[in-house]
């Protein structure tokens, strides 16, 4: 069974925090992704990366950054959080991206 | 540009059957998926289609048209756990491939 893990379900921070998401997968999956999920607006790429220390930018990329240093782990940093990041994070890897992605069970990220 | 486009909300009858639509405008096409997702939960994966014509897959039932840019997801047999999101995401090519995500259709099941 694939897994993707995302380290915290809920998070509550204040504005002009740095935020760190975490997410981590078991399957050895070239791809990760970062989307995030807003009513209305439906998942939006931030970025992804298809394999280690590579990445690129999605349709939404500002005020975001990302490390993959290994191939399990895709961080997404929020170097200055504001309340308009407010939002459903979701991670998900895949073998390529004609094959399913698979999701983390998203963090709830709250600026406040 | 991308553009996908979905039904915002759907309402059918437990044992009904519903077809849920997807239309796309992609730059570049390498697959279309559907996704499901619950409240509060991770999208999981129902299908997948890169040449035109129907996948069926037990309840569930996929078609692409690529001339019309044109998909549908087709439930039979309604259950109430088929309440849920359903996410039209078209794969795309040129530059670097990606997967890019429709605003998903709530569908509500009720007796």
């Amino acid at each position: 069974d694939v897994k993707v893990t995302q380290s915290s379900r809920y998070l509550v921070k204040r504005t002009g925090e740095k935020v760190f998401l975490e997410c981590v997968q078991d399957m050895d999956h070239e791809n990760m992704f970062w989307y995030r999920q807003d009513p209305g607006l439906g998942l939006r790429l931030i970025y992804f990366s298809y394999d280690v220390k590579m990445k690129e930018k999605g349709d939404i990329p500002e005020g975001y950054s990302v490390s993959r240093e290994k191939k399990e782990r895709f961080s997404l940093i929020l170097e200055s959080a504001s309340t308009n990041q407010t939002s459903m994070y979701l991670c998900a890897s895949s073998l390529k991206t004609t094959s399913e992605a698979f999701f983390g069970q998203g963090t709830r990220l709250t600026v406040v | 540009g991308q553009n996908i486009d979905q039904p915002t909300e759907m309402t059918a009858t437990e044992g009904a059957i519903v077809q849920i639509n997807c239309t796309y405008q992609t730059s570049g096409f390498n697959g279309l998926f559907w996704y499901q997702q619950h409240a509060g939960e991770a999208p999981t994966f129902l299908s997948y289609n890169v040449l035109d014509g129907l996948e069926e897959k037990g309840r569930f039932s996929s078609f692409l048209s690529r001339s019309k840019g044109y998909s549908y997801l087709l439930l039979k047999e309604l259950q109430m756990k088929d309440s849920a999101s359903y996410l039209c995401a078209v794969a795309t090519i040129g530059g670097f491939q990606k997967l890019v995500f429709g605003t998903g259709t709530r569908l509500l099941v009720s007796p």
